[in-house]
């Protein structure tokens, strides 16, 4: 069975900062993988998503992640976070070829003014 | 389109009482999903249905909740009876089943109270 894990659950950090979500998951086939975002009082949302081709992918509001594989990881990067990144940031991964998407625990991100 | 609409938005009960959540899917995604949001295990699959049929059941916590699609408009998550360890958020979510540009909708969620 898939799952997912997220390490950090709590992040504090100041603006301008560096950011990096450590995501991991367990399957042993080909998986899609996904970072979902909830913004205060709005609906969670696709970030970025990994299907196939290059392991850098780049998604909205200047995030990108990374695919290693060997290492089964998924990790969030931001190089400068801006106050409006505050939210909290979901690690999602479906077997190629389903749709049955799980998702880690979360990780609630606060960036100080 | 409106999006996944869920209702309602609140819902308060006493332990034992039941509990009916609902969902409207984005027209044409035949993939619907029931989550449900705890500060301890995060967003939890509880079923997906695709095309209104079942395909995955195994996160129904027990035999206490239940799911349905009776079309492919409408889905209901039923709680009986309640009991306060089930105070949650349930979020509904669909997708087109488009394997090559695959992501979910989320509606706004259902904050459930169970005293």
């Amino acid at each position: 069975a898939q799952s997912v894990s997220q390490h950090n659950h709590h992040v504090i950090l100041s603006e301008a900062a560096s950011l990096e979500l450590g995501c991991n998951y367990s399957y042993g086939g080909t998986v899609n993988l996904f970072w979902y975002v909830q913004y205060p009082g709005q609906h969670l949302q696709l970030l970025l998503k990994y299907f196939s081709g290059d392991p850098l992918v780049k998604g909205i509001k200047g995030f990108e992640a990374e695919f290693i594989k060997s290492k089964f990881s998924f990790n969030l990067r931001k190089p400068s976070v801006q106050w409006s990144d505050t939210a909290e940031y979901f690690c999602a991964v479906n077997a190629r070829g389903t749709y049955k998407y799980i998702f880690g625990t979360g990780t609630r991100l606060k960036v100080l003014a | 389109d409106a999006g996944v609409i869920q209702s309602p938005r609140h819902e308060v009960t006493e332990m034992g009482q039941e509990v009916t959540l609902r969902c409207k899917p984005i027209s044409g995604h035949d993939y619907l999903f029931w989550y449900r949001q705890t500060m301890m295990r995060g967003l939890e699959l509880l079923i997906y249905f695709n095309n209104n049929v079942p395909i995955d059941d195994s996160g129904m916590p027990e035999d206490r909740f239940s799911a349905k699609m009776p079309n492919a408009s409408f889905s209901t998550l039923k709680i009986q009876p309640s009991e306060p360890r089930d105070s949650a958020v349930y979020f509904c979510a669909s997708s087109l089943g488009d394997s090559t540009n695959e992501k979910l909708f989320f509606g706004s969620g259902t904050q459930l109270s169970v005293l």
